[in-house]
């Protein structure tokens, strides 16, 4: 069975601090995509940013960027300079890259940034 | 629009009532997916459509759900006879690329 596990249910960290969520997952696919995104209270389902597992290098998306441990089948997101705005759940996902739409997912984390 | 657009925002609704939840895709895109989330849950899987076609219907839960995409656009779950069970966030999406889905805000159901 393919899964995603979120092990933090609920994070808070003052306004301009780096936090970083963390993400596992299994598969055994050697081909796949990963994601993390953002949904808000106005419950707007938004892409942070995407991992082929093929690609070494980490992505990065300006203020968002992942550690991405294949072998270790680890996702991780690390916000840098955390933002009011950042206040969201984050949900960690993954599809196969021969599959269109079977997305699985993760419980998300509650990210909370403090004034 | 440039989005995913969903209609209504919040439905409420008496149990044993139907309702008719509405999406409309982002211009272009031939694949489209409903999810529902419950309360501090991912979304979970009901229907895919490509084109005008359900290519997946494994995660609608039982017979009382049905989805329609009649010219390969705009898209409407119904739900007969619903449930306090079927409260949830009711989620589309679209997409062109293979995995990089474009969610709608969602139509949050209550059923009393």
């Amino acid at each position: 069975a393919q899964t995603v596990t979120q092990s933090q249910p609920e994070m808070s960290v003052q306004e301009a601090e780096t936090v970083t969520l963390s993400c596992t997952y299994d598969t055994s696919e050697n081909n796949y995509y990963l994601f993390w995104y953002k949904q808000p209270p106005s419950r707007q389902m938004i892409l942070v940013i995407r991992q082929e597992a093929y690609k070494q290098q980490n992505a990065t998306e300006n203020r968002f960027s992942v550690n991405f441990q294949k072998a270790a089948k680890s996702f991780s997101l690390k916000i840098s300079d955390s933002q009011l705005g950042d206040t969201a759940m984050y949900f960690c996902a993954f599809i196969p890259m021969d599959s269109n739409y079977q997305l699985i997912w993760g419980a998300g984390t509650k990210l909370i940034i403090k004034p | 629009g440039a989005g995913v657009s969903q209609t209504p925002s919040n439905k409420v609704t008496e149990k044993g009532k139907y309702v008719e939840l509405r999406c409309d895709p982002i211009s272009g895109h031939t694949a489209l997916y409903w999810y529902r989330q419950s309360l501090g849950q991912g979304p979970e899987f009901l229907i895919y459509f490509q084109g005008t076609g359900a290519a997946d219907d494994s995660g609608l839960p039982n017979d009382r759900f049905f989805a329609v995409r009649p010219e390969g656009s705009v898209s409407t779950l119904k739900i007969q006879r619903t449930e306090r069970g079927d409260s949830a966030v009711y989620l589309c999406a679209s997409s062109e690329l293979a995995g990089v889905k474009f969610f709608g805000p969602g139509t949050r159901l209550t059923v009393l």
